[in-house]
This record gives structure tokens, C-alpha cells and sequence, in this order.
């Protein structure tokens, strides 16, 4: 089966650095998406790594290393705004042709002033 | 541009009845999944149309079924619904071929059945 874990919550100061965790166990892996969901809203794109290492984009960075079946998301520079749910989430490709994503359950980050 | 737009966005269902939901890709876009989520949960994967044809299934019960049309909108039905059934219903277009830039979510379907 596909097993996705990543911390339920996290908390950190404005204008501190965190990092989510994110470990999987799944088969059919094609690489590894970050997405941000703020409450009551859809879930938006931050990153994808399909080759080990890491990727910049601003203030966010996403690293993966595939023979551990581990990734983080780094937020730097923290603000209020960033206060949201993190979805850590595998591409799977089966043999049909069929792609799909399978989630964590989420890590909750709150941002304090 | 037009991002993935849902209908409707709010839903009250009864149990026992069924219910359409409907979902229009970003222009270019051939693939469409769909998603539950569940309040305090990840989405969970339903099904995946690209070209019209299903490509995967989630494991879901057949009371879930979709299409996908000739303009690559598509629908997902659920019939029989239950309680358990109410949640974020998400759709997702994607690029084939191009992951880089994501699978872009719409807002959803907030499905509540009582």
C-alpha cells in the first residue's frame, strides 16, 4: 500500500525558518509534490522534485532524497500569510497509463507574531 | 485566464439521493481528476479521465462514477449517498507531460448530505 506521514501541526514566530517533514513508502513513484491549502479553500501548487536534491523558489524550497523516501518543504522569512495547511503529495503512475496523487493527511503550520 | 472552475460550490443532499458535480479543466488541459476531501484529511484520489477515457480509480465504491466530455469537462456522480459521503469534492486539470507546474485545483464542492 502507499503510506504518506508528515507532522499534524507545527507552530513557529514570524520571520523565523521551518521545515516540514514529509516520509513515504509507496510504489509507482514519479516524483513528489508540496501544496499549500489555506482553510476552506483548494489547494495550491508550491512545488515538485522528481530527481534528488533541491529546489528554490523564493522563499520556499523542497528537497527530496528517493533512496530515503524523504522530503522536506523549507519556508523561510515566515509571515502571517503563511499560517495553512501543508499537503505533502506522491505522483503515482500505474501500469494503465493512470496518474494520480495520494496525500498525507497534512501539517497544520501556525505563524505567531 | 480562466482557472478550474467547479459547479455548484455549496450542495445539500438528502440521504439516498444522487448528485452531479461538475468541473471545466484550464483551456489546453486534457487530463481531469477528482478528489475527496475529508474535513482535517488529505484529498484522497477518485478518478483520473485524460482524452475522455478513465485512466485510474481510487478506491471508491461504484456509486461513484464520471465522465469526462468532448470539451474535456467532466461530471462525477454519486448515487445512494450517504452521510459519509459529505466533503470537499476537488477538481484537478493537469498538462500531461509537463508536472513541473502542478495540477491546478478548483475551489470545490462543498457536498453536505444529512
Amino acid at each position: 500500500g502507499q503510506n504518506i506521514d508528515q507532522p499534524t501541526e507545527m507552530t513557529a514566530t514570524e520571520g523565523a525558518i521551518v521545515q516540514i517533514n514529509c516520509t513515504y513508502q509507496t510504489s509507482g513513484f514519479n516524483g513528489l509534490f508540496w501544496y499549500q491549502q489555506h482553510a476552506g479553500e483548494a489547494p495550491t501548487f508550491l512545488s515538485y522534485n522528481v530527481l534528488d536534491g533541491l529546489e528554490e523558489k523564493g522563499r520556499f524550497s523542497s528537497f527530496l532524497s528517493r533512496s530515503k523516501g524523504y522530503s522536506y518543504l523549507l519556508l523561510k522569512e515566515l509571515q502571517m500569510k503563511d499560517s495553512a495547511s501543508y499537503l505533502c503529495a506522491v505522483h503515482i503512475i500505474s501500469g494503465a497509463g493512470s496518474y494520480q496523487l495520494t496525500f498525507g493527511k497534512g501539517t497544520k503550520l501556525s505563524v505567531i507574531p | 485566464d480562466a482557472g478550474v472552475t467547479q459547479s455548484p460550490t455549496h450542495l445539500i443532499k438528502t440521504r439516498g439521493q444522487h448528485v452531479t458535480l461538475r468541473c471545466s479543466p484550464i483551456s489546453g488541459h486534457k487530463s481531469v481528476s477528482w478528489y475527496q476531501q475529508v474535513l482535517g484529511q488529505g484529498p484522497q484520489f477518485i478518478f483520473q479521465y485524460y482524452e475522455k477515457e478513465e485512466r485510474g480509480r481510487g478506491n471508491f465504491p461504484d456509486r461513484f462514477s464520471a465522465r469526462q466530455f468532448p470539451n474535456y469537462s467532466s461530471e462525477l456522480n454519486v448515487n445512494a449517498l450517504l452521510l459519509g459521503d459529505s466533503a470537499l469534492y476537488l477538481c484537478a486539470s493537469s498538462l500531461q507531460g509537463a508536472l513541473s507546474y502542478g495540477y491546478t485545483f478548483g475551489s470545490g464542492t462543498r457536498l453536505t448530505v444529512v
